[in-house]
């Protein structure tokens, strides 16, 4: 069990819809990333968040957003859902900001879309 | 795109016998690590390596470093079923915080 908890574990939902995925970092961690999982793209990092501000951002769709709330736990939204995004998102968190060391990775969130 | 990409794509070996992964990279790093994913779970942090280090061992794990060649190898020794699973090598990009960039990633299968 690394810490992170990540819901729901799977959402199936429709085309043109909005979904919200919810991440628990670890106690302490100050940074949470999310990355993208899907069988063409591989593992596309999304987004961090560090003690609430946007530290980085990566390959995420103007129709995504993310934020990180006081109390840390972070949120991606998903909007305008299209068939292809379909995949494992996941959370990660870690103690720094920097570029030092492991990430935690949550068992992700698997969203279907039909 | 992706700044790690790992050799081979997939590998099966049978139980006992040492399985060897490679990865490349492209830009100067700082360190190097891998993970491992069991199929549909999260991914777990195996090893990390900095850029001053030339090989360093985790139990069954060895990975190796070469930053002349951009290159590094996880090597797993007498390997066993319950390692099957995908290994995928991450670095650091740029100076944006841990943005780690993973890799394709091998699956090994490690036959009974």
């Amino acid at each position: 069990d690394s810490g992170v908890t990540q819901t729901p574990k799977h959402l199936i939902t429709a085309t043109g819809q909005r979904v919200t995925l919810r991440c628990s970092p670890r106690s302490g961690d100050l940074s949470v990333y999310w990355y993208q999982q899907s069988l063409d793209q591989g593992l596309q990092f999304l987004i961090q968040y560090y003690n609430g501000e946007e530290r980085a951002k990566g390959n995420i769709l103007e129709r995504f957003s993310a934020q990180q709330f006081p109390d840390l736990h972070s949120e991606l939204n998903l909007s305008s859902l299209e068939l292809g995004d379909s995949a494992l998102y996941f959370c990660a968190s870690s103690v720094a900001g920097q570029n030092t060391g492991e990430l935690f990775f949550g068992e992700g969130s698997r969203l279907t879309v039909l | 795109s992706q700044q790690g990409e790992e050799d081979p794509q997939a590998l099966s070996i049978q139980e006992g016998e040492n399985a060897t992964m490679n990865c490349s990279y492209k830009t100067s790093i700082n360190n190097l690590q891998w993970y491992r994913q069991n199929s549909g779970r999260g991914l777990v942090h195996l090893i990390l390596i900095r850029s001053n280090e030339r090989e360093k061992h985790s139990g069954r794990l060895r990975v190796t470093l070469d930053t002349s060649k951009k290159s590094s190898s996880l090597l797993i020794t007498a390997s066993r079923a319950a390692d099957t699973a995908s290994y995928f090598c991450a670095t650091p990009v740029g100076n944006a915080g841990n943005m780690l960039t993973f890799g394709g990633g091998t699956r090994l299968m490690v036959k009974p």
